[in-house]
C-alpha cells in the first residue's frame, strides 16, 4: 500500500530556532494535512493542502505541497516551548471512492527553553 | 462546541471479552474513520465510512468491525479481544474535502 516517509524522526531544538521536517511519497496524493498531537490528546489539524504547489501559513507555520504531489513540509519559525508534540503529514486521495488518509510516522519536536 | 467524543477514554479488559468503544460527532460530517495509533508505527486506518451504511476497511481491519446506522455516530467492536489489540485509538470525522478532526483517543489494554 501506499506509504509516506516522514523526517526526521525526532529534533531536539532550542526555543528561537526555525524547525523545518518532510514527508515523501511513493504515489501521488491530491491532498496534504499536517497534523500536530500533544500528550494524551488526539491530532489536531495545523494546515491542509489542496492543490500541487500550494504553500499556506497558519501563523508561524508555513507548509508546501510539493509540485510533484509526492511531498510536502512544514516550517516552523521562531519556536516556542510550546511547540513541542508529534508532528504528523498525512496525505490522502480525497474524492471518488476513497475515504482513507495515510499517516507519516511522526516527527517528535522538542523544544530547549 | 463541534467536536469528536469518545467512549469510554480508558479500558481494561481480558482476552475475549466482546467490547464496544463508541465515536459520536456533532458536525454532520460524511466520512468517519478508525484508527490506532503503537509506538514507532504511528496512526493506521482501521475502518473508515464515507457516510451511513458506507464503510471500508482500511490498513488493519482484522478483528475490528464497525457499523454506520446513523450519520453521527461510528461504533468500533472488537468482538474477542486479544492482547495485540491493546493500543491507543482515536475516531476522527471530515466533511468532504476538508481536514479530519480527531477525538480524545480510547486507550486499550487487552489482558
Amino acid at each position: 500500500g501506499q506509504q509516506l516517509n516522514q523526517s526526521p524522526q525526532s529534533m531536539f531544538i532550542q526555543e528561537g530556532e526555525d524547525v523545518s521536517m518532510n514527508c515523501t511519497s511513493s504515489s501521488i496524493f491530491n491532498t496534504w494535512l499536517w497534523y500536530k498531537q500533544d500528550p494524551g490528546e488526539g491530532p489536531v489539524l495545523l494546515i491542509a493542502l489542496y492543490k500541487a504547489g500550494e504553500l499556506t501559513s497558519n501563523g508561524r507555520l508555513t507548509a508546501q505541497f510539493g509540485i510533484t504531489r509526492k511531498d510536502s513540509f512544514l516550517n516552523i519559525s521562531a519556536s516556542i516551548p510550546s511547540d513541542v508534540g508529534i508532528y504528523f503529514c498525512a496525505g490522502s486521495n480525497y474524492g471518488g471512492s476513497q475515504g482513507n488518509l495515510i499517516f507519516g510516522k511522526g516527527t517528535k519536536l522538542s523544544v530547549k527553553p | 462546541e463541534a467536536q469528536v467524543t469518545q467512549n469510554p477514554r480508558y479500558l481494561i479488559t481480558v482476552t475475549g471479552k466482546k467490547l464496544t468503544v463508541t465515536c459520536s460527532q456533532n458536525m454532520n460530517h460524511e466520512y468517519m474513520s478508525w484508527y490506532r495509533q503503537d509506538p514507532g508505527l504511528g496512526l493506521r486506518q482501521i475502518y473508515y465510512s464515507m457516510n451511513v451504511e458506507v464503510t471500508d476497511k482500511g490498513d488493519v481491519p482484522e478483528g475490528y468491525k464497525v457499523s454506520r446506522k446513523e450519520k453521527r455516530n461510528f461504533p468500533l467492536i472488537l468482538e474477542s479481544p486479544s492482547p495485540n489489540q491493546t493500543s491507543l485509538y482515536f475516531c476522527a470525522s471530515r466533511s468532504r474535502g476538508l481536514g479530519q478532526y480527531f477525538g480524545p483517543g480510547t486507550r486499550l489494554t487487552v489482558l
